[in-house]
């Protein structure tokens, strides 16, 4: 248990569906992160929160749509996806005097 | 971020120490090594990272060379339960990088099979 939660565990979805994942974190932090694990592929950056305020996005596709209402939960709204989107997402979250980033379980999607 | 270098797979006996390298050869001086794992289908999990001195938690203990070109991960006794795939990543501290967070660059990292 790292203190960051992340729902669904396993999502599958058709490509004109719209679903959201959700994270929250537990830890007091004020920086959360979205990662894309594809199969045999390195872990991949999406966004990047900072207080609440979005300071990266690693060119995602608009399909992909961030939300972070508050320090301690990071949406990440889903539509028209395409079955190549299928992997493993994985929230994170950090303090931003801190180097260590806690991780999520992640939510398995699946696009069909 | 400086790129770092791993073998892709290694194997260890249960109860051995296992010895993780990572090249790191481009690193910069205000660049941390940070080791995180990644046990299958779970997030990635922190396990220790260092400067240049060398560095023990209750996890495993960090090895620089003194020209800060390579380090080596050192899990003491490993268990079944230390395979993973772990990741060697050097990145700026937050307050050197101008403030604020900044995601981690994973590379390919190193498949540990700990042997029965």
């Amino acid at each position: 248990e790292t203190g960051v939660t992340q729902t669904p565990r396993h999502l599958v979805m058709g490509m004109t569906n719209k679903k959201s994942l959700k994270c929250e974190q537990h830890l007091g932090h004020n920086a959360m992160y979205w990662y894309k694990q594809s199969a045999k592929k390195p872990l991949e950056l999406m966004f990047v929160y900072n207080f609440k305020e979005q300071t990266e996005n690693n060119s995602v596709p608009s399909r992909f749509s961030p939300e972070c209402p508050n320090s301690s939960h990071l949406f990440l709204h889903l539509h028209t996806l395409q079955p190549e989107d299928s992997a493993l997402y994985l929230c994170a979250s950090s303090s931003l005097n801190q180097e260590t980033q806690y991780f999520g379980p992640g939510t398995r999607l699946l696009v069909l | 971020d400086a790129k770092t270098t791993q073998p892709t797979s290694m194997d260890c006996a249960e109860g051995r120490a296992a010895n993780l390298p990572c090249n790191h050869s481009t690193i910069s001086g205000n660049e941390y090594v940070y080791w995180y794992r990644q046990i299958h289908s779970q997030g990635p999990q922190y396990i220790i990272h260092g400067l240049k001195n060398n560095e023990t938690n209750e996890m495993a203990s960090l090895i620089i060379t003194e020209d800060r070109k390579s380090s080596t991960l050192i899990l003491p006794h490993a268990t079944l339960r230390d395979t993973a795939v772990y990741y060697c990543i050097v990145r700026a501290a937050p307050l050197d990088s101008g403030g604020g967070a900044d995601g981690l660059t994973f590379g390919k990292g190193t498949h540990l099979i700990i042997q029965p």
